[in-house]
């Protein structure tokens, strides 16, 4: 059955590092992959989409890449800021939405 | 423009009971999703609805039921709830379904079946 894999453990990051999460999928050849991030007490909201034909997408300190021969996905934060503490999930995607599969997420915790 | 809105918040059910959530989004999305999310787990797809009157089976639909009486609404009944029906359930509305729409999240209402 499909698969999503996310760090189940917080990631602990200093303030100003390169903060990086890891989504790995099995049996799956998703045609998108979704970021969304996630506050206590909060619904998901969504951060950046990946095409299984893009390498690599940026968004201000945000980068994603997707390698589909290592069935991966890498979500970056550059010079972290506590602001940046949260759940991310990782959601690979058919080519309908309703196909997304979640992960369970990883808590990124940046600490000053 | 509030988004997409949920009631309740918190509920607190006994086995056996029932209850509906309600969400709401002023968006004019067409397309809504139900899901719940439990510790350790990704979200789950619980049921969702293409349009105005139809609906559709999610990933685990079994104990649920919904309406999409109009386009702005969508609800999720509990006919006789479960203890395993404890959890997060969140509320998504979407401007279409292809992989590239994105969907847009309600603030969650946290049920716990006694």
């Amino acid at each position: 059955s499909q698969k999503i894999e996310q760090n189940s453990e917080a990631l602990n990051i200093q303030e100003g590092k390169t903060a990086t999460l890891t989504c790995n999928y099995t049996n799956y050849s998703p045609a998108y992959l979704q970021w969304y991030r996630q506050d206590p007490g909060r619904g998901p909201v969504f951060l950046l989409l990946i095409r299984e034909n893009e390498k690599e997408k940026r968004k201000e300190r945000l980068k994603v890449t997707f390698d589909t021969t290592l069935k991966q996905s890498l979500f970056h934060i550059t010079a972290s800021q506590p602001a940046d503490s949260a759940t991310y999930l990782c959601a690979p995607c058919g080519y309908s939405n309703y196909q997304l599969i979640w992960g369970a997420g990883t808590k990124l915790i940046i600490k000053p | 423009n509030a988004g997409v809105t949920q009631t309740p918040k918190f509920r607190v059910l006994k086995t056996g009971q029932s209850m509906t959530l309600l969400c709401a989004q002023d968006m004019n999305h067409e397309y809504m999703y139900w899901y719940r999310q439990d510790p350790g787990m990704g979200l789950r797809l619980i049921h969702y609805s293409v349009g105005e009157g139809t609906t559709a089976k999610g990933e685990v639909p079994d104990g649920y039921n919904v309406s999409r009486l109009k386009k702005q609404n969508f609800l999720l009944g509990l006919e006789s709830a479960a203890p395993s029906q404890t959890s997060v359930y969140f509320c998504a509305s979407s401007y279409g379904t292809s992989g590239t729409d994105t969907q847009y999240f309600g603030p969650g209402t946290r049920l716990t079946v006694l």
